[in-house]
Formats: C-alpha cells, sequence, structure tokens
C-alpha cells in the first residue's frame, strides 16, 4: 500500500495570501495524484486530478504540481471560502490511499 | 444534474452486518466506476471499493474478507455489505463516482451518511 503524508498539518495564512500544501507518496506515482477540498459537514470536492489538472469548474487560483513522490497545491490569493481542510489522493495503484489532510486556517 | 445519496442505519450492533445503499439520481449508473470510501477521526479517508457496471469489483485488502459490493441497474443503485462490525468500523460512509475514462479519482461524492457501532 502506497503511503501518503501531507505537510503541514495546519497551516495558518492571510487571506489575499499564497498558500502552499504539500504531499508525498512514499513511493513513484507518476502524475496519478489528486487533490481534494472538504468542508465541515460536506463531502470532499475534486480539485485537482493528474497532478495539475484542474477540474471543471475549480477556480483558476487553485494548482497542483509535481510529480514521482513530491507533489504541491497552490492557492494563489486565498479566499475566504479557500479556508477548509485538503486532501490528497492516489491512484497509482489499488488500493487507493489518501494523506492525511492538512487544515487551511484563517492568520 | 446527477446527485448521489447513500442510506441506511445509523446505527448498527458490534459483529453485526453494516448495510448501505447509495441511489443515482438524475442519471445512469451505466458506464461508471463507482466507490464506497469512509472516513473516521483515527483512519482519516480509506477506499474500500469500487464496482463496475458489468458487476466486476476490487475491495481493499485491508477490509476485502468482509466486504460485500453490488450494482442494481433497474433501480439505479449500489449497496454496500461490510460483516462482522466492530467500533473501528465507526464512520461517515461516502459513496462516489469514479472519473467518466474509469480512472480512479473522485469526481462526485455522497453527501455521506454517519454510521455508529454501537450496543
Amino acid at each position: 500500500e502506497i503511503v501518503m503524508t501531507q505537510s503541514p498539518a495546519t497551516l495558518s495564512v492571510s487571506p489575499g495570501e499564497r498558500a502552499t500544501l504539500s504531499c508525498r507518496a512514499n513511493q513513484s506515482i507518476s502524475s496519478t495524484l489528486a487533490w481534494y477540498q472538504q468542508t465541515p459537514g460536506q463531502a470532499p470536492r475534486l480539485l485537482i486530478f493528474g497532478a495539475s489538472t484542474r477540474a471543471a469548474g475549480i477556480p483558476a487560483r487553485f494548482s497542483g504540481s509535481g510529480s514521482g513522490t513530491e507533489f504541491t497545491l497552490t492557492i494563489s490569493s486565498l479566499q475566504s471560502e479557500d479556508f477548509a481542510v485538503y486532501f490528497c489522493q492516489q491512484y497509482n495503484s489499488w488500493p487507493y490511499t489518501f494523506g492525511q489532510g492538512t487544515k487551511l486556517e484563517i492568520k | 444534474q446527477v446527485q448521489l445519496q447513500e442510506s441506511g442505519p445509523g446505527l448498527v450492533k458490534p459483529s453485526e452486518t453494516l448495510s448501505l445503499i447509495c441511489t443515482v439520481s438524475d442519471g445512469s449508473i451505466s458506464s461508471y466506476y463507482w466507490s464506497w470510501i469512509r472516513q473516521s477521526p483515527g483512519k482519516g479517508l480509506e477506499w474500500i471499493g469500487d464496482i463496475y457496471v458489468s458487476g466486476n469489483t476490487d475491495y481493499n485488502p485491508s477490509l476485502k474478507s468482509r466486504v460485500t459490493i453490488s450494482l442494481d441497474t433497474s433501480k439505479n443503485q449500489f449497496s454496500l455489505k461490510l460483516s462482522s462490525v466492530t467500533a473501528a468500523d465507526t464512520a461517515v460512509y461516502f459513496c462516489a463516482r469514479h472519473h467518466y475514462s474509469g480512472w480512479p479519482y473522485f469526481t462526485l461524492w455522497g453527501p455521506g451518511t454517519q454510521v455508529t457501532v454501537s450496543s
């Protein structure tokens, strides 16, 4: 099973600033990585797939990068609705696994 | 717009079988892969297994001995059965649809249903 590790666990950023979230796989997963956003009481929402492709309807301020074992989600100018928990997920090999999440909070 | 909705008992006794149904509304269950995923404070998000319209299934090895996922195209539903549950199976259970290509990232989710295992 591929283990996904996200850092930091909590990130405090002011609105309008940039946020950078990291996700690491314990073995290479090429670009088979997705990012999700989850707000309290809601299901996760797909943001990014293929490590860098935005899902339909996702604003351009969200961008993903990386390949192999190191991945980054960047939110260029934080809006109030962006403060949430973010998860990465690998789909390179079965079973598909998720990171433990990064909570993005208002500074 | 396609929507997913989980349904089933919110409370299950230890050693019994957890049974959930996911109903697909305003869209066909055909031509997609469908998954069950759960989320708990202790284990985070955990993929349970998936099914295709052909009936082919894949399960997480950690749960495989206890899981059955099936599909009813006539009702546009798919279901989850998890046997011999313990408190560790307490979680919010989500049903989800894979990308139309079949790649196993999840483009559509149900709102989730809380299942508690307790006597």
